[in-house]
C-alpha cells in the first residue's frame, strides 16, 4: 500500500550537533521525495527534495539520503541551530492519481541550547 | 512576494452552519490543494485542482466541497460542518506536478466546530 512513515515522533539534540530524521516509505513507484519543515503556527515550508534515481542531495546545511533498497530516506541537518526546532515531514510524490503528495506523520525536532 | 493566503486564520462555528475558507495564490500556479492536519495523522489531502474548473477528491473529501472558477482562488466549502471537521486546514499551490514543483502552503486556518 501507499504509506510514508517516520521512525521517531520526537528528536532532541544539542545545539551544534548534527540531526538525523528518518522516514520509511512503502511504494516503490514513488517518483520523488520531499522534506518539509513546519514551525509552530505556520504552514509547512519546503526544505529539499530528491528524485528516485538519486542517492543523495545536498542543500545548505541539509542533506537528504535515499536508500531504495530498504525504502528509507533521511534528512541530515548539520550544526543544528535553535531555529531548526520544528516538525519535519517527509512526503512522496508520483505514485498516486493526480500526483497527490503523501505525507508522513512528522517528527518534532527540539534543539537544546 | 510569492504567497498563499488563507482566510480566516481562526474560526469557531456551530454544527450545521455553512462556512467557506478562502485561499488565494499570486504565483499563477495551476495546481492547488487543501489539506487537513490532525494530531498523529499528519497532513491528509481533501481535494485538489489541476487547473481551472478541474477538481478531484483527495483522501478525505467527505463533508467538503471546493470550486476553481479562477486560477488564483480555491475556496473550501463546508456545507454542514460537524465536530469531526474540527482541524487545522492548509491550502497549498504548486506550479505543476513533476520534479521541482514544490508546494507552497498558506498559514493555516484553525477551525473549531461546536
Amino acid at each position: 500500500g501507499e504509506s510514508v512513515g517516520l521512525h521517531l515522533p520526537t528528536l532532541s539534540v544539542q545545539e551544534g550537533d548534527n540531526s538525523i530524521i528518518n522516514c520509511a516509505y512503502s511504494n516503490s513507484a514513488s517518483d520523488y521525495f520531499i522534506w518539509y519543515k513546519q514551525e509552530s503556527g505556520k504552514g509547512p515550508q519546503f526544505i529539499i527534495d530528491i528524485r528516485s534515481n538519486m542517492d543523495k542531495r545536498q542543500g545548505q546545511r541539509v542533506t537528504v539520503l535515499l536508500n531504495k533498497t530498504v525504502k528509507h530516506l533521511s534528512l541530515q541537518i548539520a550544526a543544528t541551530q535553535p531555529g531548526d526546532s520544528a516538525v519535519y515531514f517527509c512526503a512522496e510524490n508520483g505514485s498516486r492519481a493526480g500526483n497527490m503528495l503523501t505525507f508522513g506523520g512528522g517528527t518534532r525536532l527540539m534543539v537544546k541550547p | 512576494e510569492a504567497q498563499v493566503t488563507q482566510n480566516p486564520r481562526y474560526l469557531i462555528t456551530v454544527t450545521g452552519k455553512k462556512l467557506t475558507v478562502t485561499c488565494s495564490q499570486n504565483m499563477n500556479h495551476e495546481y492547488m490543494s487543501w489539506y487537513r492536519q490532525d494530531p498523529g495523522l499528519g497532513l491528509r489531502q481533501i481535494y485538489y485542482s489541476m487547473n481551472v474548473e478541474v477538481t478531484d477528491k483527495g483522501d478525505v473529501p467527505e463533508g467538503y466541497k471546493v470550486s476553481r472558477k479562477e486560477k488564483r482562488n480555491f475556496p473550501l466549502i463546508l456545507e454542514s460542518p460537524s465536530p469531526n471537521q474540527t482541524s487545522l486546514y492548509f491550502c497549498a499551490s504548486r506550479k505543476g506536478v513533476g520534479w521541482n514543483t514544490e508546494a507552497f502552503f498558506g498559514q493555516g486556518t484553525r477551525l473549531t466546530v461546536v
